[in-house]
Parts: C-alpha cells; structure tokens; sequence
C-alpha cells in the first residue's frame, strides 16, 4: 500500500533550521512529484512548495521563499523539507503528500510537529 | 490563482444532514476541488474530488453518507445521517499548475 512516513516532531529555537522527511512507499517514486504543506495552531492548511522528483524541479509558495528548499533521495525514496531562519510563526504541523501536478492530493504523511520555541 | 472561502465553523445534530460550502474566487468557478476530512492534529484524509458540474469521486472508503454537488462557484459538501465520527475539520482543495490552494477549513460539531 501507498504509504508516506514523515520524521519525528522536532523543538528548534528561533533562527534555526529543520529538515523534516517523508519516506515514500508502495509506488514508483520517481513517477509522482511530492507537495509540502502545513498547518499553524488553529490554522488551515497553507501550501509550501511542489517538487518533482523525475526532474528536480521545485516551485515554492511566495512567502517562503528564499527559506525553504525541497530535494528528494532515490535511491532511499525520501523526501526532504528543510526550512531555515525559524520564528515563532513557523511553529506548526508539517504534511507531505504524495503529487501529480494536477488532482488531489490523496495520500498523505502522518505529519511532523516543529515547535519553534526560545 | 484561485482563492478558496469556507465558512470557519459549523454544527449538525446527530443524524441529521449538514451541506458544507467552499466557494471559488471569481473567475475561477470551474476549478475542480478535492474534499478533505481532518481529525485534530492527524493527516487530512481524502473524501472526494468535485467537478464544477457536481460530478464526484469519493476517495476509497469514504461511506456513501458524504456527496459532493456544485452551483456556479460554490462546492458543497454534504453529510448524511451525521455520526459522532463526523466531528472534524473539513478543508477544500484546488491546484494550478503545481500550486495547490486551501481554503480556510470548516470546524464541524457534532451537537
């Protein structure tokens, strides 16, 4: 079965960086793209960027830009977000969804929580 | 890019019906969406995608209670027969050229 398994919840101080992963499962990972999104304390959910694996090609959300980068394992099936110069407004839950460009974003990971905290 | 509004909360009485509504920002009322179901702090679980002319899919699993329909912009979803199980957060979805779109999500109580 299609599975995303993303890494455990994280506490990073403000100014930091974190790398959250997803590793993929039960499909061909090259043939999908993987989105990342999050959702803040009571929030909905906010679309953070778009990579394809088969190509490298990533696209980000306008706010993030310059702070996130999206890359992709093969060979170990693993996507990688990692975000940098962390504020209290980073502090949310993380999602990978498994991609292709268009259609719904039906398979998901389980989520990472990132507290940003001094 | 299209911009999708939902209302923040909702309530619906054990076993009655509740339409949950997201509406497609003007120019953009043919854009297909997707229908999510989110459980506090767990991954959103797929229910179904929605064409503007109230065609849906659910997503394998989704009990027959949840349908989709659509009027120009607006995308609604529809609970039948509401079950405590159904007290959750509902999001809308759309995509653009690998850029997806939320709406702000529905808090549905179950009274």
């Amino acid at each position: 079965q299609i599975q995303l398994v993303q890494s455990g919840a994280e506490v990073k101080k403000p100014g930091a960086s974190v790398k959250v992963s997803c590793k993929a499962s039960g499909y061909t990972f090259s043939d999908y793209s993987i989105m990342w999104a999050r959702q803040a304390p009571g929030q909905g959910l906010e679309w953070m960027g778009w990579m394809s694996v088969y190509s490298g090609a990533t696209k980000y959300a306008q706010k993030l830009q310059g702070r996130v980068t999206l890359t992709a394992d093969t060979s170990t099936t693993t996507a990688y977000m990692e975000l940098r110069s962390l504020t209290s407004d980073d502090t949310a839950l993380y999602f990978c969804a498994r991609d292709k460009g268009v259609g719904p974003s039906i398979y998901w990971g389980q989520g990472t929580q990132i507290t940003v905290s001094s | 890019q299209p911009v999708l509004t939902q209302s923040s909360s909702a309530s619906a009485s054990l076993g009655s019906s509740v339409k949950l509504t997201c509406t497609l920002s003007s120019g953009h009322s043919y854009y297909i969406i997707a229908w999510h179901q989110q459980q506090p702090g767990k991954a959103p679980r797929y229910l179904m995608k929605l064409e503007g002319n109230g065609n849906y899919n659910t997503g394998s699993g989704v009990p027959d209670r949840f349908s989709g329909s659509s009027s120009g912009a607006a995308r609604y979803l529809t609970i039948s027969n509401v079950q405590s199980e159904d007290e959750a957060e509902y999001h809308c979805e759309t995509w653009d050229s690998n850029t997806r779109v939320f709406g702000g999500g529905t808090r549905l109580t179950v009274l």
